[in-house]
C-alpha cells in the first residue's frame, strides 16, 4: 500500500524557516516523481513544487521561487521542502503527492502537514 | 499564467447526475485530470487523462473532453459524493508547471 506521511509544520514567525518531510513507503520511492502542493485555510489547490525520480529536474511555482528549495533522499525514501522567508501567505496545508512520469497527475497524497505562520 | 476556471458550486438530488465543467485555452492540447476532496482530507485522483478512471473509482465517475472544456460527470449521485472537486492540467508551454482549477463544491440536496 502506498503511504506518503508529511510531518515538520507547526506555528514559525514571518521572516521565519521550516523544513518539511515526507516518509513515503509501499513503492519504489526512486522511480517516482514528487511534488508538494498546498492548501491554504478555506481555499483551493496550489501546486507548489517538483522534483524528479533523481533529482535532476526541478520546478517551482512562481509564488515560492527562491524562497522554499525542494530535495529527496532516495536511500530514505525522503521527499523535503525547505522554506525560507515565510510569509503570512504560506499559511497552508502542505501535501506530498507523488507523479506519474508520462502524465502530469498526482496519483497518491499524504494526509498533510499544517503551516502557520504568524507572530 | 494559465488558468483553469471552474463554477463555485454545483447542487443535485441524489440519484440525478452532475456536470462539473473546467474551462482552459490549453485544454485542447495538455490532458485534464480529476481530484475529490472532502472536508479534512486529501484530494483523491477520480479521474486521469480527461477520461481514465482509477482503480478502486466507482464506474459512475467519467470524464469527457471538448475543446477547451473538460467535463466530470458523476451519475446517480449518492450522498457520500458531497465533497469539493478540483481539475488540475499543466503548462508545458514554457517552464512547466501544474495548475488546479479553483474548485467546485458539489452539494447533494
Amino acid at each position: 500500500e502506498v503511504q506518503l506521511v508529511e510531518s515538520g509544520g507547526g506555528l514559525v514567525q514571518p521572516g521565519g524557516s521550516l523544513r518539511l518531510s515526507c516518509a513515503a513507503s509501499g513503492f519504489t520511492f526512486s522511480s517516482y516523481e514528487m511534488n508538494w502542493v498546498r492548501q491554504a485555510p478555506g481555499k483551493g489547490l496550489e501546486w507548489v513544487s517538483y522534483i524528479s525520480s533523481s533529482g535532476s529536474t526541478i520546478y517551482y511555482a512562481d509564488s515560492v521561487k527562491g524562497r522554499f528549495t525542494i530535495s529527496r533522499d532516495n536511500a530514505k525514501n525522503s521527499l523535503y521542502l525547505q522554506m525560507n522567508s515565510l510569509r503570512a501567505e504560506d499559511t497552508a496545508v502542505y501535501y506530498c503527492a507523488r507523479g506519474d512520469s508520462g502524465s502530469y497527475q498526482f496519483d497518491y497524497w499524504g494526509q498533510g502537514t499544517l503551516v502557520t505562520v504568524s507572530s | 499564467s494559465y488558468e483553469l476556471t471552474q463554477p463555485p458550486s454545483v447542487s443535485v438530488s441524489p440519484g440525478q447526475t452532475a456536470r462539473i465543467t473546467c474551462s482552459g485555452d490549453a485544454l485542447p492540447k495538455q490532458y485534464a485530470y480529476w481530484y475529490q476532496q472532502k472536508p479534512g482530507q486529501a484530494p483523491v485522483l477520480v479521474i486521469y487523462k480527461d477520461s481514465e478512471r482509477p482503480s478502486g473509482i466507482p464506474e459512475r465517475f467519467s470524464g469527457s473532453s471538448s475543446g477547451t472544456t473538460v467535463t466530470l460527470t458523476i451519475s446517480g449521485v449518492q450522498a457520500e459524493d458531497e465533497a469539493d472537486y478540483y481539475c488540475q492540467s499543466a503548462d508545458s508551454s514554457g517552464t512547466l508547471y501544474w495548475v488546479f482549477g479553483g474548485g467546485t463544491k458539489l452539494t447533494v440536496l
